[in-house]
């Protein structure tokens, strides 16, 4: 267990709808980072946010965006779905803000989102 | 920009035989360099690290060698078991962006 949590594990809706994915990262880590992994992409960065504000920006698309609240957890949104979005979408934590330097990211265990 | 490419999959072995996973990293300064593993139904756990040129990460009989030259860190182990089933990735970082390649999928069969 890592203890990074993501819900929901599963999620399954229409074209054009909005999802909201959340992310709470593990006690004492300021960063948050979103992942999005599919079978054709890979695993690609989407954004990380440290302590409240956005760090750094990845291949995130217009249509989704982010936040991290005071209390550190995170929120991915996700709207006007295309079914290429389906995809497995990770949640990552670290201390610092250059966890990457440590390499210390801890992951969540993903939330599945099926677009029909 | 920044950019990991790592040997496609699938890998096919036979338990207790050598594992090598090839991983090369394009960046303008040098990043530091690790290996993630996943295995089904999980999230990717960091296996073993390298911070500078010629450090050797390791880490459950896993080693790789951060080779200046080459940016390279091949993910080597002597003898896999079953149980290294997963999915392994590759990824280098500096500042705030962790960078990974596509995955391998090892398959190790009894």
């Amino acid at each position: 267990d890592s203890g990074v949590t993501q819900t929901p594990k599963h999620l399954i809706t229409a074209t054009g709808q909005r999802v909201t994915l959340r992310c709470s990262p593990r006690s004492g880590d300021l960063s948050v980072y979103w992942y999005q992994q599919s079978l054709d992409q890979g695993l690609q960065f989407l954004i990380q946010y440290y302590n409240g504000e956005e760090r750094a920006k990845g291949n995130i698309l217009e249509r989704f965006s982010a936040q991290q609240f005071p209390d550190l957890h995170s929120e991915l949104n996700l709207s006007s779905l295309e079914l290429g979005d389906s995809a497995l979408y990770f949640c990552a934590s670290s201390v610092a803000s250059a966890g990457v330097k440590t390499g210390e990211l801890f992951f969540g265990e993903g939330s599945r989102l099926t677009v029909l | 920009g920044d950019s990991v490419t790592q040997m496609e999959g699938p890998v096919t072995l036979s338990e207790e035989a050598f594992l090598t996973i090839n991983c090369t990293y394009t960046a303008t300064g040098y990043p530091s360099l690790f290996w993630y593993v996943q295995y089904p139904g999980e999230g990717l756990q960091l296996l073993l690290k390298a911070t500078k040129a010629d450090d050797k990460g390791s880490n459950k009989g896993f080693e790789a060698t951060y080779r200046k030259e080459t940016t390279s860190f091949h993910l080597e182990k002597g003898s896999v078991q079953v149980s290294d089933s997963a999915v392994y990735f590759c990824g280098g970082g500096a500042g705030n962006m962790l960078t990974f390649g596509g995955g391998t999928r090892l398959m190790v069969k009894p």
